[in-house]
């Protein structure tokens, strides 16, 4: 089985600063990993995902995330937010071999972005 | 495409009251889920079926049930609604369960009182 962990339940950052959203996972198999954003009152939508190949993966709308095999994590970065930005983002974990192949998500993120 | 639609948006039930939640997508997408999310507790699965004529038991399958019975329509029933049930539900769809992302409805939020 595995599991995820986003270390902050909220994150309060300025407009046009950068920001970092950390998420690490357990697993006894390889993983593929996803962050998906939820826009209030909206259902979920995906905005990068690792399967393989290039640690540094680029998103929609900016985001972009590193894949650290050896600290397990997945954080999600931008260099510059924007007000747009304020809302929920999940990180997702699915083992890409063997145990059960259902999505596991964490708790999630809450961004907001202040003016 | 519509993508994954979701009916009904809202719904007050008195506990003890049954409906079903109906997720409907377009894409022929094999899998699909559902999901209650309450604050603080992420995304937890419900059911899922990974085909039609096919369910299995999430996370949390206590107090519901589902069927899979057209490929492009998946059903959470409510047999007695209690006020634990109280959430926003979310269905959501893939083509792979393993590396494919998954594509969600815009959610129902139901009141049980």
């Amino acid at each position: 089985a595995q599991s995820v962990t986003q270390l902050d339940s909220q994150v309060p950052v300025f407009e046009e600063a950068p920001v970092e959203l950390r998420c690490n996972y357990s697993s006894s198999v390889s993983v593929y990993l996803f962050w998906y954003v939820q826009y209030p009152n909206q259902g979920l939508q995906l905005l990068l995902k690792y399967l393989s190949g290039s640690t540094l993966v680029k998103g929609i709308n900016g985001f972009e995330a590193e894949f650290n095999k050896s600290q397990t994590s997945f954080h999600l970065r931008k260099p510059s937010v924007h007000i747009s930005d304020t809302a929920e983002y999940f990180c997702a974990v699915s083992p890409s071999a063997g145990g059960s192949y259902i999505p596991t998500f964490g708790r999630g993120t809450s961004l907001i972005v202040h003016p | 495409n519509a993508g994954v639609t979701q009916t009904p948006k809202f719904r007050v039930l008195k506990t003890g009251q049954s409906m079903t939640l109906l997720c409907a997508q377009d894409m022929n997408h094999e899998y699909m889920y559902w999901y209650r999310q309450d604050p603080g507790m992420g995304l937890r699965l419900i059911h899922y079926s990974v085909g039609e004529g096919t369910t299995a038991k999430g996370e949390v399958p206590d107090g519901y049930n589902v069927s899979r019975l057209k490929k492009q329509n998946f059903l959470l029933g409510l047999e007695s609604a209690a006020p634990s049930q109280t959430s926003v539900y979310f269905c959501a769809s893939s083509y792979s369960i393993r590396a494919g992302e998954q594509y969600f409805g815009p959610g129902t939020r139901l009141t049980v009182t």
